[in-house]
């Protein structure tokens, strides 16, 4: 069974890069067809999300976070990474790593999520 | 990047069945028959529920079902239970650069 675990710290200075990554066991992340993404959550808020990447590196940003956002993958490892620089409190949120499903354009895997404050 | 539009809300007793909306743009929605949704209990992550517009994935109960039309896509929890109470959030492809966008999500409060 596939699953997808988020690793990095939770405390992030405003102004400094949020860094994330997510490791993905039971499952290959070099599959054709298949996109690795994360999507964040606000407290109390839905979900938005933030970008995606292919195992060949083709990537897909959110419009409102390009400028700050990028996505990496490193298929040895089997993970997939997140930095987003300049940060503010707004960033604060839960950030989820998940499979885009095969030819289709749906989350089918999800990891726990984890909560990343912005704060001094 | 806009979010597609959801009620903040729907309630119902148990056994009855309640309808969510989700409203698009021919740039996502109404264009492609790629809308999901998704169950959100307080604390957890996200499950897939329906992709593609009406496909059940296993392990989902067939009280869950999904519609389109136009640019309004729906779902609907029949024989409501009181372990449907979460939130619920559709998704579809969007033309944009993000590849996905999503909903604002919806409360189903079990009364």
């Amino acid at each position: 069974q596939l699953q997808l675990q988020e690793s990095g710290p939770g405390l992030v200075k405003p102004s400094e890069t949020l860094s994330l990554t997510c490791t993905v066991s039971g499952g290959s992340i070099s599959r054709s067809g298949f996109y690795w993404g994360w999507i964040r959550q606000p407290p109390g808020k839905g979900l938005e999300s933030v970008g995606l990447i292919s195992y060949t590196g083709k990537t897909y940003y959110n419009p409102s976070l390009q400028s700050r956002v990028t996505i990496s993958v490193d298929t040895s490892k089997k993970q997939f990474s997140l930095k987003l620089n300049s940060v503010t409190a707004a960033d604060t949120a839960v950030y989820y790593c998940a499979r885009l499903g095969g030819n289709s354009v749906h989350f089918d895997s999800w990891g726990q999520g984890t909560l990343v404050v912005v704060s001094s | 990047q806009s979010a597609l539009t959801q009620p903040a809300s729907v309630s119902g007793s148990p056994g009855q069945s309640i309808t969510i909306s989700c409203t698009g743009t021919s740039s996502d929605v109404s264009g492609y028959n790629y809308v999901s949704w998704y169950q959100q209990h307080p604390g957890k992550a996200p499950r897939l529920m329906i992709s593609d517009v009406s496909n059940r994935p296993s392990g989902v109960s067939n009280r869950f079902s999904g519609f389109k039309s136009g640019n309004t896509a729906s779902l609907t929890i029949s024989g409501l239970q009181a372990e449907d109470e979460a939130d619920y959030y559709c998704s579809s492809y969007t033309t944009t650069s993000a590849l996905v966008v999503f909903g604002g999500g919806t409360k189903v409060i079990v009364l």
